[in-house]
């Protein structure tokens, strides 16, 4: 399958606490997950990757988990700030028989960060 | 140094019109894609192209047509435009097409290009 699911579809967190989102896949070859964040009015950005070989990785304040077995990643902010507030979307290579791989994204999670 | 440019970045047109947003890179990618962003934010491909040929046609109407003439340039024409057309485009690129076929598609996503139809 193609699809890409993703939870919550809006959070608010009060600066300095913890969010977490959270998706799943349904295509087992899927290797490769994204997740971008998009800022009001602006371009989905590239903020932190995790290949399929990997459990976890972590970039100062952002963490992304991935658990293959159950076909599903996280991505963690610790020590929320005002500017992590945006559109967060997950990605997920997906094989496909007519195309090859492509990406293919949650619906997005807006996230407010509350001062 | 914009490294994914498109433009126009607003365009508001009339239903029936003929209307084209241009993308350009220079990034030296050899891969481009248009996605489309509706109101609820879901962003969904439509085309993709590897050094001009088209590799990904997702189920968009015809009046959706894409031209590459060169693999720094993707440009998506749209004829007799209808309401539910109205949205961002954005344009995005990625490196090769190794890079697609292992599925690591580090996408650089262009400003976006809203189109209102009215």
């Amino acid at each position: 399958g193609e699809n890409v699911e993703q939870h919550p579809s809006t959070l608010s967190v009060q600066e300095g606490d913890s969010a977490v989102i959270k998706c799943t896949y349904s295509d087992s070859a899927s290797n490769y997950f994204p997740w971008y964040k998009q800022e009001l009015g602006k371009r989905p950005q590239l903020i932190i990757d995790i290949r399929s070989n990997v459990g976890e990785k972590k970039d100062q304040r952002i963490a992304v988990t991935l658990n293959k077995t159950a076909k599903h990643f996280s991505l963690h902010i610790t020590e929320t700030q005002p500017e992590d507030s945006a559109v967060y979307f997950c990605a997920a290579s997906i094989v496909t028989e007519k195309y090859g791989n492509k990406l293919v994204f949650g619906a997005g999670t807006i996230l407010r960060v509350k001062s | 140094d914009t490294a994914v440019s498109q433009t126009p970045k607003y365009l508001v047109t009339q239903m029936g019109n003929d209307k084209s947003i241009k993308c350009e890179q220079n990034l030296g990618h050899d891969t481009m894609y248009w996605y489309k962003q509706d109101s609820k934010k879901f962003l969904k491909i439509m085309f993709s192209y590897n050094n001009k040929e088209l590799i990904i046609n997702e189920t968009v109407p015809n009046r959706f047509s894409p031209k590459s003439p060169d693999k720094a340039h993707l440009n998506l024409h749209i004829n007799s435009l209808e309401l539910g057309d109205s949205a961002v485009y954005f344009c995005a690129s990625s490196q090769g097409f190794a890079e697609f076929l292992s599925g690591a598609n580090v996408l650089t996503f262009g400003a976006g290009s809203r189109l209102t139809v009215l």
